[in-house]
């Protein structure tokens, strides 16, 4: 069974720092690309980031590109969001997610609010 | 980047009911359409995935069609578990973008 459990959310001022984690299992974490998709509270999906599986291709969408840094460790089956320069509208719930451009899978979601 | 347009934001209907769901992309996409189904406080779930194949385990009550810019997502008769928000989502090109939503509540 696939499963994408994230984690490392939480409160933060704003100009902080957070890294979340998403931990992946029941697949060969190693072939698939991965995605961060975020939803503020009351709002949509808005996809945030994507990494090919062997790190060689990332994207950011323009709204954190420069702020946020999408990693993975294949040996560990684990992605990373480190988020710098957080700001107020960066709050909301951020999920893992599996796929290419199509998503498959979608982690739990993890809450980080921004707020002083 | 792809703009992805759903109607109606927001659906009254009763269990039973049949109902369509459309989404509009702002460039042809081919069939590289997904939608996700997302209930209040849980993740979303994936219903149908290159525009009308259904996701493993997905009643057959839901179906899709479409292709190119226009695609609908259609709830033959309305559970009171589908009651929830679906959103469409492109995967022809990065970024992948999702429509807005569309609301289903009863009515």
């Amino acid at each position: 069974e696939v499963q994408l459990v994230e984690s490392g959310g939480g409160l933060v001022k704003p100009g902080g720092s957070l890294r979340l984690s998403c931990a992946a299992s029941g697949f060969t974490f190693s072939s698939y690309s991965m995605n961060w998709v975020r939803q503020a509270p009351g709002k949509g999906l808005e996809w945030v980031s994507s990494i090919s599986s062997s790190s060689t291709y990332i994207y950011y969408a323009d709204s954190v590109k420069g702020r946020f840094t999408v990693s993975r460790d294949n040996s560990k089956n684990s992605l990373s969001l480190q988020m710098n320069s957080l700001r107020d509208e960066d709050t909301a719930v951020y999920y893992c997610a599996r796929g290419e451009r199509r998503i498959d899978y979608w982690g739990q979601g993890t809450l980080v609010t921004v707020s002083s | 980047d792809i703009q992805m347009t759903q109607s109606p934001s927001s659906l009254s209907a009763s269990v039973g009911d049949r109902v369509t769901i459309t989404c509009r992309a702002s460039q042809s996409i081919s069939s590289y359409l997904n939608w996700h189904q997302q209930k209040p406080g849980k993740a979303p779930k994936v219903l149908i995935y290159a525009a009308s194949s259904l996701q493993s385990g997905v009643p057959s009550r839901f179906s899709g069609s479409g292709s190119g810019t226009d695609f609908t997502l259609t709830i033959s008769s309305l559970q009171p578990e589908d009651f929830a928000t679906y959103y469409c989502q492109q995967s022809y090109s990065t970024p992948p973008t999702f429509g807005q939503g569309t609301k289903l509540e009863i009515k």
